[in-house]
């Protein structure tokens, strides 16, 4: 069963950039039919898809966050990250990376990280 | 303003049966889009519960049912248990992107 981890800063000041990085174990996170997620999940519980990353690379963003969000991937390490410049608090949220498998032309998450908590204040 | 709508909570005793409904349109359920459900209980992350409209991950019990039809879709919890009480969420696809429903909070009496 694969397993995931964030790391990253939890409390940024307005305008700041944040960094999140996801280690993935059990499993490999090059190759395969899945592909490396970020979802952030509001302090009042609403979920939103941030962005994806395959093994090749190549990237799919949400629309709404697509000019402020870059998603990498490092094979050799075993992660992928996330980056998300000019945050506001607005951007208060858990942030969870997760594997994707797309299916039914909707793809769902099978294995999510713990979370972790970022704070956007002054 | 979540694309998909959910209740946003539903409530039964122990043993009773209860449904959890997931409302789209035609640019996503309604398109063709499979929906995908997940559990949260208090603390953790989401979990997988349902992918494919009715399909069960391994470990996941039997009492969990889904299903889809037009624009809509619903998770069925029968034999309620107090370890189903928890928030619930359906997932599908909209013009691009991975979509969510605002979540509903299943409470056992």
């Amino acid at each position: 069963q694969v397993q995931l981890q964030e790391s990253g800063p939890r409390l940024l000041k307005p305008s700041q950039t944040l960094s999140l990085t996801c280690t993935v174990s059990g499993g490999s996170i090059g190759g395969g039919g899945s592909d490396w997620s970020w979802i952030r999940q509001f302090p009042g519980k609403g979920l939103e898809w941030i962005g994806y990353i395959f093994h090749s690379g190549s990237t799919h963003r949400n629309p709404s966050l697509k000019s402020r969000v870059i998603i990498s991937l490092d094979t050799s390490k075993h992660q992928f990250s996330l980056t998300l410049d000019s945050v506001t608090a607005a951007d208060t949220a858990v942030y969870y990376c997760a594997r994707g498998l797309l299916y039914g032309g909707a793809r769902f998450f099978d294995s999510w990280g713990q979370g972790s908590l970022v704070t956007v204040s002054s | 303003q979540s694309v998909l709508t959910q209740p946003p909570s539903v409530s039964g005793a122990p043993g009773q049966r209860v449904t959890i409904s997931c409302t789209g349109d035609s640019s996503n359920i309604g398109a063709g889009y499979d929906v995908h459900w997940y559990q949260q209980l208090p603390g953790t992350a989401p979990k997988l519960l349902m992918y494919g409209n009715n399909k069960r991950p391994s470990g996941v019990p039997d009492r969990f049912s889904g299903s889809k039809s037009g624009t809509s879709a619903s998770l069925a919890i029968t034999g309620l248990q107090a370890e189903d009480e928890a928030d619930y969420y359906c997932q599908s696809y909209d013009s691009g992107l991975e979509v969510f429903g605002g979540g509903t909070k299943v409470t056992v009496l």
